[in-house]
Order: structure tokens, then C-alpha cells, then sequence
């Protein structure tokens, strides 16, 4: 594909509603990560993916977020009961995982950024 | 844990001059990954340019180039012959390079403007 896809693009929802965003990485990407970053700050990690095998979710805040990635592709970020804290840009990212470089050894890939979707909980 | 600092919350520079963005990290591995990435008014993440660790010469990329100073920990971006669309916010991030812990470490972000 041409680039990470995300959707919605904006999304606004009242407090104590479940929202799910999506993310469609790039075709051929087997890692996929999200992040999530307030104004004015970086972006912070959130989880990533290994095909469909969630590999890291330490960075998940609370047990109202929650990942998943089913098929190995197109993968949703849902939370739960939304405060007005979650209120943030929330970025997905995919690369090719690991791959082999010039001399043999392995390298990581780079991350792609998606558009993100911009989430305001009122 | 892995942090990146940006000192510089803003940047500016005349067009056409050069400027040089600062970023230092703590970290007690020795293999790793270094990023710029920078989000324009339209805020995507674009990545500007990436150095390996275990490499001693300077990734370069056109106009962008980086110091890596591996012992002092600081990874300096610079930005030669500045245009007007280099004015956005510039990331700083960090990662490990073992497969299995791919996270991306950010700065604060240094926001460059370009002055006509």
C-alpha cells in the first residue's frame, strides 16, 4: 500500500463511551506498533505486534486499553469506559520487522508512521 | 530506562543558513538505534534520518546530517541550506536493536522555524 492508514481520522465521544481505532499498515509490514502523544509531547509507546502475536503491552496504561491484531494485519486499539485523559493523538506505526542486511546480520527495520487519529473525549 | 532529552524547546534560523538540533540519551547498552523524525503543521511523522550504534560514520541524508558522538551520548542533527518546508517540530528517538524490544523512546521535541 501506499502508507499506514488510520481511522477515523478524528473522533470525538463523550466520557464513559468505548471507542476502536484501526490501523492498516503498510502491505507487507509484519511488526505494527501504537503510540499515543499529548500537545506538545512525543509520542509514547503504547504496544507492538509481531504478526498476529502481541509481543509487548507495558506500555498499555490501564486495563481499559487493549490491542489486538487477529490476522496479522489490520489491527484495532479499543478503549474502554473513555476518560477525558485518554484524550490524545494515537499513532500507529509498521515496519518490516527484522530483515537481513549487506553482511548477514540482522537489522531492524524502520518504523512508518501513520496520519493518526485525533481523539477528543468531552 | 532509556530517556532522550531535547534541551531546546525552539529553534529558528534565517533560510538558506544552517542550524543544528541537540539530543542527548542515557542508556547502559551499546547496541541500539538512533532516529530524527519530524512533524510538520500537518502533524504525520516523517522519519528524517537513522543511525546504527555499532557505526562510526555519520548518517547523511542530503541537506541533513547527524554528529553521533557515541561515548558522549549526543546525536546532533543538522540542517544545511534550511528551506521554509524544514519548519516543523524534530523528534529525537531511541531504540534497542534486539529483535523482540522494538520500542521507540521520543524526546520532547525542538520546534524549528524557518525565517525568510
Amino acid at each position: 500500500g501506499a502508507g499506514v492508514s488510520q481511522s477515523p481520522r478524528y473522533k470525538v465521544t463523550k466520557r464513559g463511551q468505548d471507542v476502536a481505532l484501526r490501523c492498516d499498515p503498510i502491505s507487507g509490514h509484519v511488526s505494527l506498533y501504537w503510540y499515543r502523544q499529548a500537545l506538545g509531547q512525543g509520542p509514547e509507546f503504547l504496544t507492538y505486534f509481531n504478526y498476529e502475536a502481541q509481543q509487548d503491552k507495558s506500555g498499555l496504561p490501564n486495563d481499559r486499553f487493549s490491542a489486538e491484531r487477529p490476522e496479522g494485519s489490520i489491527s484495532t486499539l479499543t478503549i474502554q469506559r473513555t476518560e477525558q485523559r485518554d484524550s490524545a493523538m494515537y499513532r500507529c506505526a509498521s515496519s518490516l520487522g527484522l530483515t537481513v542486511d549487506w553482511a548477514g546480520g540482522g537489522l531492524l527495520e524502520t518504523q512508518y508512521f501513520g496520519p493518526g487519529t485525533r481523539l477528543l473525549v468531552l | 530506562a532509556q530517556t532522550v532529552t531535547q534541551s531546546q524547546p525552539e529553534m529558528s534560523v534565517q533560510e538558506a543558513e544552517t542550524v543544528t538540533l541537540s539530543c542527548t540519551y542515557d542508556t547502559s547498552e551499546s547496541d541500539y538505534y538512533l532516529f530524527w523524525y519530524k512533524q510538520p503543521p500537518s502533524r504525520q511523522m516523517i522519519l528524517v534520518i537513522r543511525q546504527e550504534a555499532y557505526k562510526q560514520q555519520n548518517a547523511t541524508e542530503n541537506r541533513f546530517s547527524v554528529n553521533f558522538q557515541k561515548a558522549a551520548k549526543s546525536f546532533s542533527l543538522k540542517i544545511s541550506d534550511s528551506q521554509l518546508g524544514d519548519a516543523a517540530m524534530y523528534f529525537c528517538a531511541y531504540r534497542l536493536s534486539n529483535f523482540g524490544n522494538e520500542k521507540l523512546t521520543f524526546g520532547t521535541g525542538t520546534r524549528l522555524t524557518i525565517i525568510p
